[in-house]
């Protein structure tokens, strides 16, 4: 298995771009999550999906956009990207049992917004 | 006010010393608590779940405190591979959201 893979690993836009963030999953796993880890901030929750065509927002869901059309696949859109967007964003998926269980994480996209 | 909350150190201590890391959260209704593992600039991986009764792995101690609502990790005899930032990781009662502190960043120094 690949577990959680994401891309690209770098990015860099330039203000009002829009791009989109890919991850995927091979472990049939129900609940996905995306985050954005800022210094000083942790790793703060943007939107998350317990299923295909189920999504929810998160903590900072402001300026993205996610869809869930198969169980494997969580996209993150970023509509007009700004510099505040500059961050390392993670997707994760957790197995059966929704979040109680173990999330695996993705390498992580480094995103800079000029 | 943050749901969770570290103290971000750095803790720089020497091999083979023991040392411990405390968590607060803010929501008692908080339902699962897990300590994970963050190499520098890498993804979080799981370290070990904070059960209520405590829990050990190895050199590992976690510890759950509901009435003062903090969770705690230990960690003995460390080893220079422990080098790494300690994020704990508090699941509320919906069940469907993650909440992460800022990490605690440990430095073993030989």
């Amino acid at each position: 298995n690949a577990g959680v893979t994401q891309t690209p690993k770098f990015q860099v836009l330039k203000t009002g771009q829009s791009m989109t963030l890919q991850c995927a999953q091979d472990m049939n796993h129900e609940y996905m999550s995306w985050y954005r880890q800022d210094p000083g901030m942790g790793l703060r929750l943007i939107h998350y999906s317990v299923g295909a065509g189920i999504t929810d927002q998160g903590e900072v869901p402001n300026g993205y956009n996610v869809s869930r059309s198969t169980t494997e696949d969580f996209p993150l859109r970023l509509l007009s990207a700004a510099p505040s967007q500059t961050s390392v964003y993670f997707c994760a998926s957790t197995g059966a049992g929704g979040p109680n269980y173990e999330q695996y994480f993705g390498p992580g996209t480094r995103l800079t917004v000029t | 006010r943050k749901e969770v909350e570290q103290d971000p150190g750095p803790f720089n201590v020497p091999e083979g010393a023991t040392v411990a890391f405390n968590c607060t959260y803010s929501n008692s209704a908080s339902q699962s608590f897990f300590w994970y593992r963050q190499d520098c600039r890498k993804e979080p991986k799981l370290l070990m779940s904070v059960y209520s009764s405590g829990n050990e792995d190895g050199r590992f101690t976690a510890q759950l405190n509901r009435a003062s609502q903090y969770i705690s990790l230990l960690i003995r005899d460390s080893k220079l591979s422990d080098s790494a930032t300690y994020l704990c990781v508090v699941i509320m009662n919906t069940g469907n959201q993650f909440y992460f502190g800022t990490g605690t960043s440990l430095t073993v120094i030989p």
